[in-house]
């Protein structure tokens, strides 16, 4: 069965610096990948960033990175530069491929940005 | 327009009353969810579709529930006997074949139920 993990409820980011947004999931089907979505308190789903399991580097996305580390499991989300406007909830989510091609979301993190 | 359409955006309802929420996907896509999300909390799957075969039902949370897409276009999630813990935003998104599998979504139903 497929699992997110997003271990921090709610983050603080002070304008202009960096922020880490964690991700782990855990899949026994080797390809995978894993994504990450924006959601405004306006509510739209907006999709930042993606990640294959088979890619060898890191995707990167403007502002947006993600921490790729496939034998940990893992895939953080890194925004530079925050900025006001990056106030939302943040999910990370994964589609299997072979097993069934569900999709699943994380709880969610709640990033809120100090001008 | 050429986004994910959801209707209707609002929908309030008596406990006991049968909703019926509409999902328009964007044209060619053959993938298609829907999600349930409660306040502050991740979308929760409910159910897929491949085409207008259901592949996955396995999170409609009881037989009250009910989805389709006879022609494997345009879908209806069904909600028969609403109940007060129905109260949700039901979200539906799409994807491409053979593509990273993105999915796109609407704008979603907010569901309250009285």
């Amino acid at each position: 069965a497929q699992k997110i993990t997003q271990t921090q409820p709610g983050m603080f980011v002070q304008e202009k610096e960096a922020v880490t947004l964690d991700c782990t999931y855990d899949t026994s089907d080797p390809s995978y990948g894993l994504f990450w979505y924006k959601q405004p308190s306006s509510g739209e789903m907006i999709f930042l960033i993606y990640q294959g399991s088979y890619d060898q580097q890191n995707a990167t996305e403007g502002r947006y990175s993600l921490n790729f580390q496939k034998a940990r499991k893992s895939a953080n989300l890194v925004i530079s530069a925050s900025q006001l406007g990056d106030s939302a909830m943040y999910f990370c989510a994964m589609r299997e491929y072979n097993y069934g091609q569900n999709f699943v979301f994380g709880p969610g993190t709640r990033l809120s940005v100090l001008p | 327009g050429a986004g994910v359409s959801q209707s209707p955006r609002y929908k309030v309802a008596k406990r006991g009353q049968d909703v019926a929420l509409r999902c328009d996907p964007i044209s060619g896509h053959v993938s298609l969810f829907w999600y349930q999300q409660a306040l502050g909390q991740g979308p929760e799957f409910l159910t897929y579709f491949q085409n207008e075969a259901q592949l996955d039902k396995s999170g409609l949370p009881s037989d009250r529930f009910f989805a389709e897409r006879p022609e494997g276009s345009v879908s209806t999630l069904k909600i028969q006997r609403t109940q007060q813990e129905d109260s949700a935003v039901y979200l539906c998104a799409s994807s491409r074949q053979g593509s990273t599998g993105e999915l796109f979504f609407g704008e979603g139903s907010r569901l309250t139920v009285l």
